[in-house]
């Protein structure tokens, strides 16, 4: 059982670029997300699922895009990298789970870099 | 207005001391969760500890209780017999059931805890 699983772990991008992460969870988990955590700034959710095939906006979508094909991965696309998406990335899961609410269950995340 | 607040941005204790980390939360739905997350420096989340908006009691979970104060709307982090390895980030999330969130999780911007020998 991996749980929550990232790849890359590390990239660094030029300006414009373009990439995929990919996030895959073996719980079978309703339920993804994709993060950014920057100094000083907490997490933000990006995008997130609900389910397989759906997909939704969060606090900072722009400049991402995300699809969620099958229901254990979740990848998140940048289509023309900024320096601006510089950042860690984290993905999670969660399911309604007696006692601990929509517990998270975060991957352990991707260090990008854009020049 | 922040959903989250954590005032403390950076916080000392000495080993085998408590510590209480705040954190205070706005929110109008009345179902509402509060978690605790501990983010070491090696960069994974960590769930500590949960609390129902509808809980009666404080959760708590080892040495890692939540001090739920809901008329002030507070949820703090209280930490037991403190240990080296527990300095780490620590952050405090809500997910709202009804709310704007749209069920989804808001963090805090955390408190840097550092353990002193």
């Amino acid at each position: 059982n991996a749980g929550v699983t990232q790849t890359p772990k590390f990239r660094v991008l030029k300006t414009g670029q373009s990439m995929t992460l990919l996030c895959a969870q073996d719980m079978n988990h309703e339920y993804m997300y994709w993060y950014r955590q920057d100094p000083g700034m907490g997490l933000r959710l990006i995008h997130y699922s609900v389910g397989e095939g759906t997909t939704a906006k969060g606090e900072v979508p722009d400049g991402y895009n995300v699809s969620r094909l099958k229901k254990q991965n979740f990848l998140l696309g940048l289509e023309s990298a900024a320096p601006s998406q510089t950042s860690v990335y984290f993905c999670a899961s969660s399911y309604a789970r007696l006692g601990r609410g929509y517990e998270q269950y975060f991957g352990p995340g991707t260090r990008l870099t854009v020049t | 207005a922040q959903k989250i607040t954590q005032t403390q941005p950076g916080m000392f204790v000495q080993e085998k001391e408590a510590v209480t980390l705040d954190c205070t939360y706005d929110t109008s739905d009345p179902s509402y969760g509060l978690f605790w997350y501990k983010q070491p420096s090696s960069g994974e989340m960590i769930f500590l500890i949960y609390q129902g908006s509808y809980d009666q009691q404080n959760a708590t979970e080892g040495r890692y209780s939540l001090n739920f104060q809901k008329a002030r709307k507070s949820a703090n982090l209280v930490i037991s017999a403190s240990q080296l390895g527990d300095s780490a980030m620590y952050f405090c999330a809500m997910r709202e059931a009804y709310g704007g969130s749209q069920g989804n999780l808001i963090f805090g911007k955390g408190t840097k805890l550092s353990v002193k020998p």
